[in-house]
Formats: C-alpha cells, sequence, structure tokens
C-alpha cells in the first residue's frame, strides 16, 4: 500500500537558519512527490514537485528513490515560511494525491 | 486568478440528515476531486470524477456518499445520512489534466462539516 510519513508534528527554527522537512514514502513503482503548504487562512497550494525540479521561494526537494525519501529543504528560514506542509504521493495508476500528517513550520524573528 | 470555490464555509447538521456541499472548480479544468480531513489527522482522498463518471473512489466512499455534477459549473459531494465520523473539513480541488504538468490540483479552501 501506499504511504507518506512526515514524523515530525511541530518543526522550530529562528530565521535565517536552515531548514528541511522530512518526507518518507513507501510505494513499490514510480511515485510522483510534491510538497503542498497551506499558510494561515489560506487554502492548500502547491509548492514544488520533483519532476519539475526547480525552486520555489528558495524550498528544493530532492526525490531519492534509495532512501524512498523527498526530504524539503531550504538554506535561509523566513518569517513568512511559517505554515503547514504536506507531503503527496501520486502513484504511477491514478491520480489521486495520498497525504502525510503534515509538519508545521514555526520560523522565529 | 481563478480559484476553487466552495460552499457553504461551514455546515452543522444534526445526525441522519442529509448534507450537500459544494464546489465550484476552475472552469477550463476536467478532472475533479473530494478530499477531506478530520481534525488532527491528515487530507484522505475521498473521490474522483472525469467525464461525468467516478473514476476512483477510496474505500471511505460508500453508499452514503454521492456525487455529482448537476450543471457543467457546480461539483457536489452527498452524504445521505450523516454520522458523527463524518464532521471533518471537506475540500474540493480539481485540475486541468491528469499528465504532466497540468496534473496539479488546486484545491478549494474547505467546508467545514459538523455533526451534531
Amino acid at each position: 500500500a501506499q504511504r507518506v510519513t512526515q514524523p515530525e508534528k511541530l518543526l522550530s527554527v529562528f530565521k535565517g537558519a536552515p531548514v528541511e522537512l522530512k518526507c518518507n514514502y513507501s510505494y513499490s513503482g514510480s511515485p510522483e512527490l510534491f510538497w503542498y503548504v497551506q499558510y494561515s487562512r489560506q487554502r492548500l497550494q502547491l509548492l514544488l514537485r520533483h519532476i519539475s525540479r526547480e525552486s520555489i521561494k528558495g524550498f528544493t526537494a530532492d526525490l531519492n528513490k534509495g532512501e524512498t525519501s523527498f526530504h524539503l529543504k531550504k538554506p535561509f528560514a523566513q518569517e513568512e515560511d511559517s505554515a503547514m506542509y504536506y507531503c503527496a504521493l501520486s502513484a504511477s495508476n491514478t491520480d489521486k494525491l495520498i497525504f502525510g500528517t503534515g509538519t508545521r513550520l514555526q520560523v522565529f524573528p | 486568478e481563478p480559484e476553487v470555490t466552495q460552499t457553504p464555509s461551514h455546515q452543522v447538521t444534526q445526525m441522519g440528515q442529509e448534507v450537500i456541499l459544494r464546489c465550484v472548480p476552475i472552469s477550463n479544468h476536467l478532472y475533479f476531486y473530494w478530499y477531506r480531513q478530520i481534525l488532527g489527522q491528515k487530507v484522505e482522498f475521498l473521490v474522483s470524477f472525469y467525464n461525468n463518471e467516478i473514476s476512483e473512489k477510496s474505500e471511505i466512499f460508500d453508499d452514503q456518499f454521492s456525487v455529482e455534477r448537476p450543471d457543467g459549473s457546480n461539483f457536489t459531494l452527498k452524504i445521505r445520512s450523516t454520522k458523527l465520523e463524518d464532521s471533518a473539513m471537506y475540500f474540493c480541488a480539481s485540475s486541468e489534466g491528469i499528465q504532466g504538468i497540468l496534473n496539479e490540483q488546486y484545491f478549494g479552501p474547505g467546508t467545514r462539516l459538523t455533526v451534531t
């Protein structure tokens, strides 16, 4: 069965510190991985996806098939990065998204 | 920028009552989805819909649930006889396609359903 694990419920850092939000998945095929973000009082929105291999708002994520991970990283956190971050997987034969439980990132000034 | 809209934002209903949650997907999108998030838990897939048919549904989506696209713009989720455990935030999403960058799912703001 497909599964996404985000081990941290809460991650607190100071502004300017590096951030890594962990995501591990289980799926025997070739998944598509996403990071969605939900800022306070806003809707879920796509932050980035592994097939795009781009940096959005300074965030990057690399799919590591050997470790079945898709960790989200940013070298210098900003206060406006404070939000709920969800890792999600889409299997190759479906378009449904399977979400992790989410990690709340708090960036203190 | 076009957005997915959902009404109502909050619905309170008594156990056993029928509820209809409404969504207006982005106008040129062809694929529609419902997800739910019980408080403190993960966002869970309920159903996907394409070409006026359900294309996939989860185990949660039992006979009490149904979806419809009644008029070419609205996409509704009906729960026939609500249970306490149906209390959750329900999210509608839509996408332009399912391949490549077209498969980005755009989410609505959600409807909070409270069953008493």
